[in-house]
């Protein structure tokens, strides 16, 4: 198993540019989601899905979209970048099965908008 | 709103000494509690989890952790830590509600001084 994987790992953007984060995880899990990481304020949730077609907002979600069209894959859009939009960002899978619940983090995709 | 605290945004602790990362949350009903690692320029790795059960958890690396319901606490805890612990480690928790969305702290970096 791969796991949770993300693409790109970096990635540099201008203001106002338009991108797609990509993640993909091959566990079959029903629950994904996007969080960002920032200095001193931990993670935060942006979006999240509890299965195909089922979507929702987190924390922090102006300026992303998600859409969840196979359990595989999430994909993350920026939808007009901006420099507080600078940030690592991680994806995670999760395993809820009675009261056995675990999430699995991809390896992040570090964003530098300009 | 249902909160983690992580009480030390920073810890440094001599190599070989103990250490105790600690953890607080906010909720009125039923939780799941985790401890995770990051470290440098890495992902989220699990140390170790509370669904149930006894109220001390022993995770990877030699890290335990104990549940206190009547403190609201998990402490995580390291009776000698090495050179290689130098990392970010983040609180978590699951509150039992309909979304069972996993709410982080803001995290702490143990730094280990030679």
């Amino acid at each position: 198993n791969a796991g949770v994987t993300q693409t790109p790992k970096f990635q540099v953007l201008k203001t106002g540019q338009s991108m797609t984060l990509q993640c993909a995880q091959d566990m079959n899990h029903e629950y994904m989601s996007w969080y960002r990481q920032d200095p001193g304020m931990g993670l935060r949730l942006i979006h999240y899905s509890v299965g195909a077609g089922i979507t929702d907002q987190g924390e922090v979600p102006n300026g992303y979209n998600v859409s969840r069209s196979t359990t595989e894959d999430f994909p993350l859009r920026l939808l007009s970048a901006a420099p507080s939009q600078t940030s690592v960002y991680f994806c995670a899978s999760r395993i809820m099965i009675g009261s056995y619940n675990e999430q699995f983090f991809g390896p992040g995709t570090r964003l530098t908008v300009l | 709103a249902q909160s983690v605290t992580q009480l030390d945004s920073q810890v440094p602790v001599f190599e070989e000494a103990p250490v105790e990362l600690r953890c607080n949350y906010s909720s009125s009903v039923s939780v799941y509690l985790f401890w995770y690692v990051q470290y440098p320029n890495q992902g989220l790795q699990l140390l170790l989890k509370y669904l149930s059960g006894s109220t001390l958890v022993k995770g990877i690396n030699g890290f335990e952790a104990e549940f206190n319901k009547s403190q609201t606490s998990f402490h995580l805890r390291k009776p000698s830590v090495h050179i290689s612990d130098t990392a970010e480690y983040f609180c978590a928790v699951i509150v039992m509600n309909r979304d069972d969305k996993i709410i982080f702290g803001k995290g702490t970096r143990l730094h280990i001084l030679p």
